[in-house]
C-alpha cells in the first residue's frame, strides 16, 4: 500500500549547523504535510505545514519544502539548537481524510 | 492552560483487566482522535470523533471502544486488556470538521503497560 516513510532514521548534527530531515511519500492524490517534532515523554507538537498548491513555506528557523515531481518532502532547521533534539515526524494526508505519518527520524544535536 | 489533556499519563494493569483512559481539549475543537504509538514510535490513527460522531474506525480490535460525551472530551475504554496493548496512546483535536486539513493537537500521551 501507499505510505510515508523517512531516508534516515538518526541524524547528528553540530550545535549551530543546519539540519535537514527528509521524507517520501507515494500517494501522489496527498494534499496536505505536517512536519511534528516529538520530545521524550511528550506528544507531537506541530512545527510546520504545507499545502500541495506550495513548494515552500518558512517558519522561525525552519523551512519545509515539497517536490510533488518526486513525492519529497524536507525539513530544514537553520542554526540547530539542543533544544531541537527530538523525534520528527512527516505526516501526510490523502483522500481518506486522516493524517498518515511516517516512521521518525530521530535529530541529535551535539554540543 | 494545558490545550489537549489525557488522564492518567501512566497505567500499569494486569492482563484481562478494563480500563479507561480520559481525554479533554480546551481548544474549542470539533474534531478529536485515538492513536497508538508502539515500541517503534510508530503512530497510527484508531478512531476519529467529529461533534461527538465517529467519523474514522480503524481496524481496531472492538475491545475499544471510544465515546464521546461532548466534543470537547473523547475517552478510551479498553475490555480484556492483552499484552500486546502495550504502547503509548495519543488523544489529539483539530478545527476542520474531520476532513484533516488543518494540524492536529497532541496530548502529551498515556503509557499503558499490561503485565
Amino acid at each position: 500500500g501507499e505510505s510515508v516513510g523517512l531516508h534516515l532514521p538518526t541524524l547528528s548534527v553540530q550545535e549551530g549547523d543546519n539540519s535537514i530531515i527528509n521524507c517520501a511519500y507515494s500517494n501522489s492524490a496527498s494534499d496536505y504535510f505536517i512536519w511534528y517534532k516529538q520530545e521524550s515523554g511528550k506528544g507531537p507538537q506541530f512545527i510546520i505545514d504545507i499545502r500541495s498548491n506550495m513548494d515552500k513555506r518558512q517558519g522561525q528557523r525552519v523551512t519545509v519544502l515539497l517536490n510533488k515531481t518526486v513525492k519529497h518532502l524536507s525539513l530544514q532547521i537553520a542554526a540547530t539548537q539542543p533544544g531541537d533534539s527530538a523525534v520528527y515526524f512527516c505526516a501526510e494526508r490523502a483522500g481518506s481524510y486522516q493524517l498518515t505519518f511516517g516512521k521518525g527520524t530521530k535529530l541529535s544535536v551535539i554540543p | 492552560d494545558t490545550a489537549v489533556s489525557q488522564t492518567p499519563k501512566y497505567l500499569v494493569t494486569q492482563m484481562g483487566n478494563d480500563k479507561s483512559i480520559k481525554c479533554e481539549q480546551n481548544l474549542g475543537h470539533d474534531t478529536m482522535y485515538w492513536y497508538k504509538q508502539d515500541s517503534k514510535k510508530f503512530l497510527k490513527i484508531m478512531f476519529s470523533y467529529n461533534n461527538k460522531e465517529l467519523i474514522i474506525n480503524e481496524t481496531v480490535p472492538n475491545r475499544f471502544s471510544p465515546k464521546s460525551p461532548d466534543k470537547a472530551h473523547l475517552n478510551l475504554h479498553i475490555n480484556s486488556l492483552e499484552l500486546g496493548d502495550s504502547a503509548v496512546y495519543f488523544c489529539a483535536s483539530s478545527q476542520d470538521g474531520g476532513s484533516g486539513n488543518q494540524p492536529q493537537h497532541f496530548g502529551d500521551g498515556t503509557r499503558l503497560s499490561i503485565l
